[in-house]
């Protein structure tokens, strides 16, 4: 199984300020033939469902804001969040859909500073 | 607008039986692959199992394989989670999630809300 990593577990950020989130797995995520890195990041706010933002890596999903931005390739991956807005307090975290079983990461928790 | 929304969580006692419902609607259901995902309390995303548009295929978690079995009725746009022998460590959150295409290794683009179950004597 492909284990992911994120760090760190939690952070607070100024509104307005920048908030980084990274994310690692055990074996690369990359596929040579399409040059295409299967991962994805997703937002959870409390008592709600997960909210995809980004796949393959850097893809932000339709009607995501463009302060969301994803980025890394192989095992390394990053997602930003240029300028941190009250509404984006919540739990982030990662998945890999290079090869089943498909796997999560931890989460990392965004919080206003 | 795509929804989904899981039924059937509750409290069951170890070794008993449960079956989730998912009702899908406002996207062609069939062209689809559909899966589980479960987050236990104060814990990770777990995915749970996969199936085919079609239904013909279907993939769990080594942790419920033997125990849980993945149905779809694409004429209803419904997904049944039958859980049998539940255990304690099955206790979780339970959503239904709609793949981004047929593939089994996908992202996932819509979620349900989630339906609770808890496995306690």
């Amino acid at each position: 199984d492909i284990v992911m990593t994120q760090s760190p577990d939690s952070l607070a950020v100024s509104l307005g300020e920048r908030a980084t989130i990274n994310c690692k797995s055990n074996q690369s995520v990359l596929y040579s033939s399409n040059n295409k890195n299967y991962l994805a990041w997703y937002q959870q706010k409390p008592g709600q469902p997960p909210n995809l933002l980004i796949y393959w890596a850097s893809t932000r999903e339709s009607g995501v804001p463009d302060r969301f931005s994803g980025s890394g390739s192989g095992t390394d991956f990053t997602l930003t969040i240029s300028s941190l807005q009250a509404e984006d307090v919540a739990v982030y975290y990662c998945q890999q859909y290079y090869s089943g079983p498909l796997t999560f990461g931890p989460g990392t928790k965004v919080d206003v500073k | 607008e795509v929804q989904l929304l899981e039924s059937g969580g509750g409290l069951v006692q170890p070794g008993g039986s449960l079956r989730l419902s998912c009702a899908a609607s406002g996207f062609t259901f069939s062209s689809y692959a559909m899966s589980w995902v479960r987050q236990a309390p104060g814990k990770g995303r777990e995915w749970v199992s996969s199936i085919t548009g079609s239904g013909g295929g279907t993939f769990y978690a080594d942790s419920v394989k033997g125990r849980f079995t993945f149905s779809r009725d694409n004429s209803k746009n419904t997904l049944y989670l039958q859980m049998n022998s539940l255990r304690a460590e099955d206790t979780a959150v339970y959503y239904c999630a709609k793949n981004y295409d047929e593939s089994r290794l996908s992202w996932f683009d819509s979620w349900g809300q989630g339906t609770l179950v808890t496995v306690s004597s």
